[in-house]
């Protein structure tokens, strides 16, 4: 079965370094999205992708963060420079089109900032 | 704006036990309501959806119904197995944004024998 697959699965990095997270979507799918959850927190929509640009964020992402479809199959998330607070789980989802909330999602990457 | 609150976990419960995981909402308009779960080592995946009053989700033996009046998507299952043991995310969907998901904290379940 097609799944959303991310790396790496856990990153450790000292405050104000660049990190970028990496997704591959499921092949056939559209629409694109980054998710993070802070330890005992909400699962927060932070962006989705569609065409090439970013069709929604949140307020969380601001100028720090980016997100790019380099060649065709990776979706990645560049932190410019890292804030302890940036601890976080990141998921990658996916989504054939904009189907009502009916999103695949990978098992994650563990962002640890020190 | 919209939110979503669940029960706090871990819910720890005998295998063959009856489940019901609480989950309230908060939203103008109409959202449509959603359960996620995530299994160890794995990504969410969607367990059932609601997209309007009193329509009932289901699958794998869990159900939930959409309860406008009391503003609750509570997740129920007659018999647990330990199979079941993960995460799970109530969510929902705002009117007009179709897939911008606003979830709960999430709530662990651990099935023993």
């Amino acid at each position: 079965e097609p799944e959303v697959t991310q790396t790496p699965s856990h990153q450790v990095t000292q405050m104000g370094q660049e990190v970028i997270l990496r997704c591959v979507p499921i092949s056939n799918h559209l629409y694109f999205y980054w998710y993070r959850q802070i330890l005992g927190q909400k699962v927060e929509f932070l962006v989705s992708f569609y065409n090439n640009e970013i069709s929604e964020k949140s307020e969380i992402f601001d100028d720090q963060f980016s997100v790019e479809r380099p060649d065709g199959s990776n979706f990645t998330l560049k932190i410019r420079s890292t804030k302890l607070e940036d601890s976080a789980m990141y998921f990658c989802a996916s989504s054939r089109d904009f189907s009502h909330g009916e999103l695949f999602f990978g098992e994650g990457s563990r962002l640890t900032v020190l | 704006g919209d939110s979503v609150t669940q029960m706090e976990g871990p819910v720890t419960l005998s295998e063959e036990a009856f489940l019901t995981i609480n989950c309230t909402y908060t939203a103008t308009g109409y959202p449509s309501l959603f359960w996620y779960v995530q299994y160890p080592g794995e990504g969410l995946q969607l367990l059932l959806k609601a997209t309007k009053a009193d329509d009932k989700g289901s699958n794998k033996g869990f159900e939930a119904t959409y309860r406008k009046e009391t503003t609750s998507f509570h997740l129920e299952k007659g018999s647990v197995q330990v199979s079941d043991s993960a995460v799970y995310f109530c969510a929902l969907t705002e009117t007009g944004t179709a897939s911008k998901l606003t979830f709960g904290t999430g709530t662990r379940l651990q099935v023993t024998l």
